[in-house]
């Protein structure tokens, strides 16, 4: 079955701690995304890739760090810099042709700092 | 100000009911106009998908876009209670879909 994985479910922290999500597409999409989502908030963009070794920062970058080595992975490093950083995490993916493209969501992983 | 503005809820109907949820926006450059569902602790996952103004419809849903109000609604007949759960409008400006901007979700309760 063609899809997205996110890897742990769950996963807590301690404060001071860098820790890395994973997100794994086997749709062949180019583009690949990171969102974070809080209660009454939506789904804000962290960075975005749209090929392989390229990458751009969202509208909440600071304190996150990501690479795109291969073009079925795309790991998201949340860093000590980021002040609050409990949250659900949301990784998509989406094809990059002309018009519209579909974005295309993983189960997320939820976030805690003890 | 959000660039998008959507009321968190939650909105609880009983089952059979007509359920409208809504967006507005401020960014007249959106084009693209989407709306996800998502349940509890689950990613979201594509509902409708409107480009421009106008009208779409898929079975129980409806949606609309007013560009010239800059507000885009979704319509659910006969809502029933696998339709619980949080929707999302989300729009771009972009042509390939990248840089969604996502309204707060409503929660939406149906009861039977």
């Amino acid at each position: 079955d063609g899809g997205i994985t996110q890897s742990p479910k769950y996963l807590f922290r301690k404060e001071g701690q860098n820790v890395t999500l994973s997100c794994e597409q086997n749709l062949n999409h180019d583009a690949m995304y990171w969102y974070r989502q809080d209660p009454g908030q939506g789904l804000r963009l962290i960075y975005y890739s749209q090929i392989v070794n390229d990458f751009q920062k969202g509208d909440i970058a600071e304190g996150y760090s990501v690479s795109r080595e291969k073009k079925e992975s795309f790991p998201l490093t949340v860093t000590s810099a980021q002040k609050n950083p409990t949250a659900f995490y949301l990784c998509a993916s989406s094809r990059r042709d002309r018009g519209y493209n579909e974005q295309f969501f993983g189960p997320g992983t939820r976030l805690t700092v003890l | 100000q959000k660039e998008v503005e959507q009321d968190p809820g939650p909105l609880s109907v009983p089952e059979g009911a007509i359920v409208s949820l809504n967006c507005t926006y401020s960014n007249s450059a959106f084009q693209y106009f989407m709306w996800y569902r998502q349940y509890s602790r689950k990613g979201p996952e594509l509902l409708m998908y409107t480009y421009s103004s106008g009208n779409k419809e898929d079975g129980r849903f409806t949606a609309q876009v007013d560009k010239s109000s800059k507000y885009i609604s979704l319509f659910i007949r006969d809502s029933q209670p696998s339709d619980s759960a949080t929707y999302l409008c989300a729009m771009s400006a972009s042509r390939d879909g990248n840089k969604l901007v996502f309204g707060a979700g409503t929660i939406l309760r149906v009861k039977s």
